[in-house]
């Protein structure tokens, strides 16, 4: 099993600011295969980037992703005040795995 | 539009099974996986299993071999997730969502075990 483990667990920022989520893995496996989602109190999770770089229907450019082989990571370019949720990362190969999440949270 | 339509919240005594259905609509079923994840309380995202409506295939998690069943019913494009067995610890929201990975999500169904 592929285990994500993201860090900081709680990112402090204000509105504006730029945000970089880590999502590191056990081991190696393609970017093709690697996805973020957003989560809000008492929401089902919502799907934000996929493979290489897609964004889902109605994500904004202020999201993007970069990495590769184990280390990955997710940027919120200018942190809107919509954007103070819960990241997840995963892989969705044939056995997926999720992240344990990082807080985006309002300093 | 896109809906995924879940069952609503059950309560089981430990040691019983339950099964939550996905009502799919607004595209076709056998054109997408089901995903099957679930959040305790106040926890992170577990990957569940899926299945592809299409053949019949499924893949679950390690964890739940032998303890979770997944089925779909292409008549009425509806998935189900049966888990047997329950404990306290599978206390927690199942969402059902499409494809890999999901882009639509179901509202959610909460299972409460509980004596």
């Amino acid at each position: 099993e592929i285990v994500l483990t993201q860090s900081p667990g709680t990112l402090s920022l204000s509105p504006g600011e730029r945000a970089t989520l880590s999502c590191r893995a056990s081991q190696s496996f393609g970017s093709s295969y690697l996805a973020w989602y957003q989560q809000k109190p008492g929401q089902a999770p919502r799907l934000l980037i996929y493979g290489a770089s897609i964004r889902a229907t109605g994500i904004p450019d202020r999201f993007s992703v970069s990495g590769s082989g184990t280390d990955f990571t997710l940027t919120i370019s200018r942190l809107e005040p919509e954007d103070f949720a819960v990241y997840y990362c995963q892989q969705f190969g044939w056995s997926p795995t999720f992240g344990q999440g990082t807080k985006v949270e309002i300093k | 539009q896109v809906q995924l339509v879940q069952s609503g919240a059950e309560v089981k005594k430990p040691g019983a099974s339950v099964k939550v259905s996905c009502k799919a609509s607004g595209y076709t079923f056998t054109a997408y996986y089901i995903y099957w994840v679930r959040q305790a309380p106040g926890q992170g995202l577990e990957w569940v299993g899926w299945i592809n409506p299409s053949s019949g295939d499924t893949n679950s998690a390690q964890k739940f071999q032998g303890r979770v069943t997944l089925t779909s019913d292409t008549s009425i494009s509806t998935a189900y997730m049966e888990m047997s067995r329950l404990t306290s610890d599978d206390t927690a929201v199942y969402y059902c969502a499409r494809d890999r990975p999901p882009d639509y999500w179901g509202q959610g169904s909460l299972v409460t075990v509980s004596s």
